[in-house]
C-alpha cells in the first residue's frame, strides 16, 4: 500500500489566498484525520470524517476553515482566506477503527507558508 | 479527555534500553494507552497499545501499570533512528486521540 498520500508537500501564498490540501487515505480505512503542527501549539486535531460524515469538527480554528471528504478516497482542507498565522504543517491521518484503540497512520504533511 | 504527564526530554546511548514513563492518572477504565513517535520532519507513526496487560511488537514493549494510572514504552536496543519525541495518549470508543508535547529522546551514538 502506498500509504497516505497528501499533496502538495509545499505551498506557499500570500495572505488573503484560498489554499486547498488534499488527502488520500489508506484503502479500506474509514477514519480520517486532518491535524496541524506548530511550534506554539504542537500537534491539534482539527476534524474528523468516519465513512466521509464529518464527526468532530470542534478544532477547526474558525470558518475560513473548511473540509470535506466527498468519497472515501479522497479528502480536502480548504482555508479561505489565508492569514499568516496559518502557516504550519498540516497532516492527514486515515484508520481502520479497531476495538476500542486508534492506529492511525499519517501521511508526509503539507507545509503551508503564508507571506 | 485523560491528562498525560511525560518528561519533556530523556537522553540514551545507542544499544542501550530506553524507558520513557507516562502518568495517565485521570484514563477512563475502557481506554486504550496509545504511543505514537514522530520522527524528524516526518509525520507521527503509531507505535503500541495496550489495555491492561503488557504487550510487544517489532518495535516495543509496553509495560502498564496494575492501577493503568501510568505506562512504559521500552525500546529494547536504542539505535539512531529512535530519535523521536514519543507521544502517549489514552484513548477509546469515544475519546479522539490528543497529542500532548511528548518526549525527546536523544540517541548518543
Amino acid at each position: 500500500d502506498a500509504g497516505v498520500i497528501q499533496s502538495p508537500r509545499h505551498e506557499v501564498t500570500e495572505m488573503g489566498q484560498e489554499v486547498t490540501l488534499r488527502c488520500k487515505p489508506i484503502s479500506g480505512h474509514d477514519y480520517l484525520f486532518w491535524y496541524r503542527q506548530t511550534m506554539m501549539r504542537g500537534l491539534e486535531l482539527l476534524i474528523y470524517f468516519n465513512n466521509n460524515v464529518p464527526i468532530d469538527d470542534s478544532g477547526m480554528p474558525e470558518d475560513r476553515f473548511s473540509a470535506k471528504m466527498p468519497n472515501a478516497s479522497f479528502s480536502t482542507l480548504k482555508i479561505q482566506p489565508s492569514e499568516p498565522r496559518d502557516s504550519a504543517v498540516y497532516f492527514c491521518a486515515s484508520a481502520r477503527r479497531g476495538f476500542q484503540s486508534w492506529e492511525q497512520y499519517f501521511g508526509p504533511g503539507t507545509r503551508l507558508t503564508v507571506t | 479527555d485523560a491528562k498525560t504527564t511525560q518528561p519533556n526530554s530523556m537522553e540514551s546511548n545507542e544499544e542501550e534500553p530506553v524507558h520513557l514513563p507516562c502518568n495517565h492518572s485521570t484514563i477512563s477504565g475502557t481506554d486504550y494507552i496509545h504511543w505514537y513517535r514522530q520522527l524528524p520532519s516526518q509525520g507521527p507513526e503509531y507505535v503500541i497499545h495496550g489495555l491492561t496487560s503488557n504487550v510487544n511488537n517489532r518495535m516495543a514493549s509496553l509495560a502498564i501499570a496494575e492501577d493503568r494510572k501510568s505506562s512504559t514504552l521500552i525500546l529494547l536496543r536504542a539505535t539512531l533512528r529512535d530519535a523521536a519525541v514519543y507521544y502517549c495518549m489514552p484513548g477509546g470508543a469515544t475519546n479522539k486521540l490528543i497529542f500532548g508535547t511528548g518526549t525527546l529522546l536523544a540517541v548518543q551514538p
